[in-house]
């Protein structure tokens, strides 16, 4: 079983709505939670990281927040836009291994 | 920040010939790195880990033989695919760690065995 486990695994939304993804996880013990954004034929690029004491964490139109006692993170991306298209993957650190969520591929549409 | 320059950004080879995918830390020197696969739709996978100086570390059921990881400087790791074929076809990409505790993708290698 997954370590970390993402939902939904697909989501399309229109251009300017926004939405969340969620990332539960059992990794432990826990160093640090990033979620990146992978374009299609692209490497990962981290939005943001966080540690075990941090609640939320902000990049631009995208927000996360993790609840470390119910091991739950989540990204909120505000007013999307077309080019928030892509896979939007959680990463998990034990502090020696990342543990990747398989990812939720988002489409905005016009 | 720190960069990570993976090359050949795509490569097309014929079965049964050998390529070689380079992954160069540009800003940092990068003491541990990182090769996954990744299929259509599918998340990450890890195939090994490289450490400068020593030998790669490779996840179970991935042939070492097959998949040539040389981490000679700090800067520098390759991936070689030995005797390429058409199942090998894959997004390869590496990452290096940064302290502290964060990870630094290059933007993959797109691989076509014909």
């Amino acid at each position: 079983k997954n370590q970390v486990e993402q939902s939904p695994q697909s989501l399309i939304i229109l251009e300017g709505k926004n939405c969340t993804l969620q990332c539960n996880y059992t990794v432990s013990p826990f160093s640090n939670l990033r979620w990146y954004k992978q374009d299609t034929g692209r490497g990962p690029v981290s939005l943001t990281i966080m540690t075990f004491s941090e609640n939320t964490k902000s990049n631009g139109r995208y927000t996360a927040t993790l609840d470390a006692d119910t091991k739950q993170s989540s990204l909120h991306i505000t007013a999307s836009q077309l080019s928030d298209s892509a896979s939007y993957i959680c990463v998990v650190s034990d502090g020696n291994d990342m543990r990747f969520g398989a990812g939720t591929r988002l489409t905005v549409k016009p | 920040g720190a960069v990570v320059s993976q090359h050949p950004s795509w490569v097309i080879c014929k079965s049964g010939t050998s390529v070689k995918i380079e992954c160069r830390s540009l800003d940092f020197q990068a003491t541990t790195m990182f090769w996954y696969r990744q299929f259509p739709k599918q998340s990450l996978m890890l195939m090994a880990t490289s450490n400068e100086g020593s030998k790669a570390t490779y996840e179970q059921g991935v042939e070492k033989d097959k998949f040539l990881i040389n981490h000679a400087s700090l800067t520098l790791s390759t991936l070689t695919v030995t005797s390429a074929h058409p199942e090998d076809s894959s997004f390869y990409i590496c990452s290096a760690r940064v302290l502290p505790g964060g990870y630094t993708f290059g933007s993959g290698t797109r691989l076509t065995v014909v």
